[in-house]
């Protein structure tokens, strides 16, 4: 059961553009939320990360918005750069059950210079 | 290098045997995490430690796999009789705190593949 999903397998965008990565959970439970970006033959590597209490948070270019009525996430990339292009990963994690963190199933982004 | 460091890189296995790969967090992270990769799809959870205790284990954890963590340092995770469909990215990751809120750091994985 997939609790954590990325609905766009692929995005493209071009460089100087804004880049919109969605995910959705099903778990209202869920209470923090990350975003990770991974390149070919590396682990991921965490990007930025929000607390159910806030709606946004932003660091640098990167900006995470939180609808918890919609229980629906998003993260933005203003301006879109090359270096971008990878595969991003929502996760997200509930207090008091373990340690568990969940993982969408991807979207790679392509960001064409 | 401060990150986490997994060894081997990639391993190559006949089904049936029995591999070990190794995981050394970052130094002072107190909990370690090893999930599975498999292409199309996001890392699944398998199992967490806090210093040297084993405190969770997801059910994908058969009682082929095995992982320890002596004394709150590296990490080992095992898998005997190795199958096809075990092959995959093993990562692992750690973190510092007490709480559930902390990011996971991962490593770069070990690709197991069982022919």
């Amino acid at each position: 059961d997939q609790q954590v999903k990325q609905n766009s397998p692929s995005l493209s965008v071009q460089e100087g553009r804004i880049s919109i990565l969605n995910c959705d959970y099903t778990n209202s439970m869920f209470d923090y939320f990350l975003w990770y970006k991974k390149y070919p033959a590396e682990g991921p590597t965490f990007l930025i990360s929000i607390s159910s209490i806030k709606d946004k948070n932003e660091d640098g270019r990167f900006t995470v918005f939180l609808n918890k009525s919609a229980k629906h996430l998003s993260l933005h990339i203003v301006p879109s750069q090359p270096g971008d292009s990878a595969v991003y990963f929502c996760a997200a994690s509930e207090r008091g059950t373990g340690n568990q963190f969940y993982f969408g199933t991807g979207t790679s982004l392509t960001v064409i210079p | 290098d401060t990150g986490v460091s997994q060894n081997p890189r990639h391993k190559i296995t006949k089904r049936g045997q029995n591999v070990t790969f190794r995981c050394d967090p970052i130094s002072e992270h107190n909990r370690l995490y090893w999930y599975r990769q498999t292409l199309g799809q996001g890392p699944e959870f398998l199992t967490y430690f806090q210093n040297e205790a084993q405190l969770e284990k997801s059910r994908l954890l058969s009682d082929r796999f095995s992982a320890e963590r002596p004394k709150g340092s590296f990490s080992t995770l095992e898998i005997q009789r190795t199958e096809q469909g075990d092959s995959a990215m093993y990562l692992c990751a750690s973190s510092l705190g007490q709480t559930y809120n902390s990011p996971l750091h991962f490593g770069n994985g070990t690709r197991l593949t069982v022919t």
